[in-house]
């Protein structure tokens, strides 16, 4: 167990909606991260946000928003959703975001888009 | 970001020592190097991190070359439960940026 959670484990929805994917980063963790994970792309990196604020943004489309609450949870917001967003999303979290500090993620949200 | 090169897939037998390598020839003066496996069905898990003495923990050994242009993450004994993709990520600033890494095959 990392110690990050994620809510909810299988997500199923029909294409146009919005949903929204829940991190709970581990305790004492400021940084949390964005992953999404797709057959044939591999683990991408969507967003960081530290102790509330955004730190950098990797190839997040502009139908998917993020932030991060003051008590650091994080949630993943995908609106207008196309069969193509269908994927495994991961968080990720750290003590700060320095290179010389390990991440550790949660389980994953699978999200199916039909 | 530094590029990396690793092998596509290796395979092990089971209870046998196995050294995957990666190359990081761009890899700057600061960057740490991490290694990250990720599981069937579950999320990357840290592994190991160094900067450029080699390092243990009770997971695996890092081995750092010298002028730090590889790398190789050696498991003493593989497992079963070792299967997995194995990311070798030079670090400078976050956040992790994953390549398609080495898939690990044990045989029993």
């Amino acid at each position: 167990d990392s110690g990050v959670t994620q809510t909810p484990k299988h997500l199923i929805t029909a294409t146009g909606q919005r949903v929204t994917l829940r991190c709970s980063p581990r305790s004492g963790d400021l940084s949390v991260y964005w992953y999404q994970q797709s057959l044939d792309q591999g683990l991408q990196f969507l967003i960081h946000y530290y102790n509330g604020e955004e730190r950098a943004k990797g190839n997040i489309l502009e139908r998917f928003s993020a932030q991060q609450f003051p008590d650091l949870h994080s949630e993943l917001n995908l609106s207008s959703l196309e069969l193509g967003d269908s994927a495994l999303y991961f968080c990720a979290s750290s003590v700060a975001g320095r290179s010389n500090t390990e991440a550790f993620f949660g389980q994953g949200t699978r999200l199916t888009v039909v | 970001d530094a590029k990396t090169t690793q092998p596509n897939s290796m395979e092990s037998n089971e209870e046998e020592p196995v050294h995957l390598p990666c190359n990081h020839s761009t890899i700057s003066g600061t960057d740490y190097i991490h290694w990250y496996r990720q599981l069937p069905s579950q999320g990357p898990e840290y592994v190991i991190h160094g900067l450029t003495s080699n390092v243990n923990n009770r997971m695996a050994s890092l081995a750092i070359a010298e002028d730090r242009k590889s790398s190789t993450l050696i498991l003493h004994r593989a497992t079963l439960r070792d299967a997995a993709v194995y990311y070798c990520i030079p670090l400078g600033r976050t956040p992790l940026v994953f390549g398609k890494g080495t898939r690990l095959s044990v045989i029993a």
